[in-house]
């Protein structure tokens, strides 16, 4: 265990669902990232929060809705997706870091398939 | 804009070899540089991370070398085995909250 546990582990829903993948963090970091990992493709950057504070939203459609209610938790919240949405979500964490000694720390990721 | 390649994409080795995976950025003005481990369906695993100031880092049979200058960085791992088997992934901050990632090199270490 990593010290980020994001549930659930994978999920399958109809483009007319609404639901929400979790992040949990345990290692006392004040930001928080939503990343998302498509096939032959670099990881895309979505959301970033800092200190519960969203200070980046990289040009991520409305249909993806990050909810960060403490510096522990971070969600993303899921409705009318489109199958191209399918992809592994990944979440990380890191600390305030001045002089860049540290990195990010990544949970397992949530395998998401819309049909 | 940042650009992080990672050569070779894949690669096939037997057991035993030295291997070298590479990762080139575009933009030398990084605060750091991170090696990652992802196993197929998995999160990613840190395995080194270089800053700025520093040359290379060390851990177990991994070795992370930097050239800021000439936007480079080689990821050297010895004596190879299959348990090594996985996909390796580079990333390069250039702010304070944000990594540029490459597209990963795919090892597979035959036993």
């Amino acid at each position: 265990e990593t010290g980020v546990t994001q549930t659930p582990r994978h999920l399958v829903m109809g483009m007319t669902n609404k639901k929400s993948l979790k992040c949990e963090q345990h290692l006392g970091h004040n930001a928080m990232y939503w990343y998302k990992q498509s096939a032959k493709k670099p990881l895309e950057l979505m959301f970033v929060y800092n200190f519960k504070e969203q200070t980046e939203n990289n040009s991520v459609p409305s249909r993806f809705s990050p909810e960060c209610p403490n510096s522990s938790h971070l969600f993303l919240h899921l409705h009318t997706l489109q199958p191209e949405d399918s992809a592994l979500y990944l979440c990380a964490s890191s600390r305030d870091d001045p002089d860049r000694k540290y990195g990010y720390t990544f949970g397992s990721g949530t395998r998401l398939t819309v049909v | 804009k940042q650009e992080v390649t990672q050569i070779p994409a894949a690669l096939s080795v037997p057991e035993g070899e030295n291997l070298v995976l590479n990762c080139s950025f575009t933009d030398s003005a990084i605060y750091n540089l991170q090696w990652f481990r992802q196993d197929p369906g998995k999160g990613l695993t840190s395995l080194l991370l270089i800053q700025s100031s520093q040359r290379e880092q060390t851990s177990g049979r991994l070795n992370a070398s930097l050239d800021k200058s000439s936007g480079r960085s080689t990821l050297y791992i010895a004596a190879s085995q299959p348990g090594d088997s996985a996909t390796y992934l580079c990333a390069v901050s250039k702010g304070t909250y944000k990594y540029i990632f490459g597209t990963g090199t795919r090892l597979k270490v035959l036993a």
